[in-house]
C-alpha cells in the first residue's frame, strides 16, 4: 500500500481553464517532486518542493506552478490548461533532498484537457 | 541534454522465460540508477544501483550498473504473468534538487 495519496484520481477540463492537483506525502518525508507522464512515456520532472520552498524546475512553463504546506502536503497548479498537457501527474515523496533510497510514488491524476 | 534510453520498447514473452532489459544514459552528475515497475500508474521501486559492477537481487529479479559503459540491465528469470508491467529506468541527478529523468520504458507482457 502506497504511502503517497492523490487527489482527484481523474479529471477532465477544459483548454483555457485552471487545475489543481493534491498531493499528501508519505509521514517522515519533507521532499515532494511532481512528473508529467504522457501517454506512452517516461515520466518528466515538473519541479520539487522541500521544506515549503521550490528546489529545482525542469523544462516546464512557468504556467505550471506548486505549493508545499507545512504538514508536507503539496498542490501542483496548472494555468491555461492546453490539450498537450492531457497526461497522468505524478506525486513522489522522499526523506530529504539527497535521500539514499527510491522516491515513494502516488498513483496520480490522470488529467484530460478537451 | 539528460538523456536516458530503454531497449527494447516491448517484449513479449512466454511464462518460464529469461528477459533481459536494457537501459543506456547520459547525464551530469550522476547520482544513482532506479528501477520502477510499473503496472497501472504508480511505478513501485526495485532496485536503486550506485556502485559498478555489484549486482542487486531480489526473488527473480536482479540488475547491475556498468558505470563506464554507462548502460544497466534488469534480468528477469522464470517469467509469470505477474511480471507484465512497464520497466521503467531512472537515473537521479546529484546537486541541488535530486531529479529523476527517467526512459520511455519497456513493456513487457508475460503469456501463459
Amino acid at each position: 500500500e502506497t504511502g503517497v495519496t492523490q487527489s482527484p484520481t481523474h479529471l477532465i477540463k477544459t483548454r483555457g481553464q485552471q487545475v489543481t492537483l493534491r498531493c499528501s506525502s508519505q509521514s517522515g518525508h519533507n521532499t515532494v517532486s511532481w512528473y508529467q507522464q504522457a501517454l506512452g512515456q517516461g515520466p518528466q520532472f515538473i519541479f520539487q518542493y522541500y521544506r515549503e520552498e521550490e528546489n529545482g524546475r525542469g523544462n516546464f512553463p512557468p504556467r505550471f506552478s506548486g505549493l508545499q504546506f507545512p504538514n508536507y502536503s503539496s498542490e501542483l497548479n496548472v494555468n491555461a490548461l492546453e490539450l498537450d498537457d492531457s497526461a497522468l501527474y505524478l506525486c513522489a515523496s522522499s526523506r530529504g533532498v539527497q535521500r539514499d533510497y527510491g522516491y515513494t510514488f502516488g498513483s496520480g491524476t490522470r488529467l484530460t484537457v478537451v | 541534454e539528460d538523456k536516458v534510453v530503454q531497449s527494447p520498447l516491448s517484449l513479449v514473452v512466454h511464462e518460464g522465460d529469461t528477459v533481459t532489459l536494457n537501459c543506456s544514459y547520459e547525464v551530469t552528475n550522476f547520482r544513482s540508477l532506479l528501477w520502477y515497475k510499473q503496472e497501472k500508474k504508480a511505478p513501485t521501486f526495485l532496485f536503486m544501483l550506485t556502485s559498478s559492477g555489484i549486482e542487486k537481487k531480489s526473488g527473480r529479479l536482479s540488475s547491475i550498473l556498468d558505470k563506464k559503459e554507462l548502460f544497466s540491465i534488469l534480468n528477469i528469470t522464470a517469467t509469470q504473468t505477474g511480471d507484465s508491467a512497464v520497466y521503467l529506468c531512472a537515473v537521479g541527478t546529484q546537486g541541488g534538487s535530486e531529479k529523476l529523468v527517467f526512459g520511455k520504458g519497456t513493456k513487457l507482457t508475460v503469456n501463459p
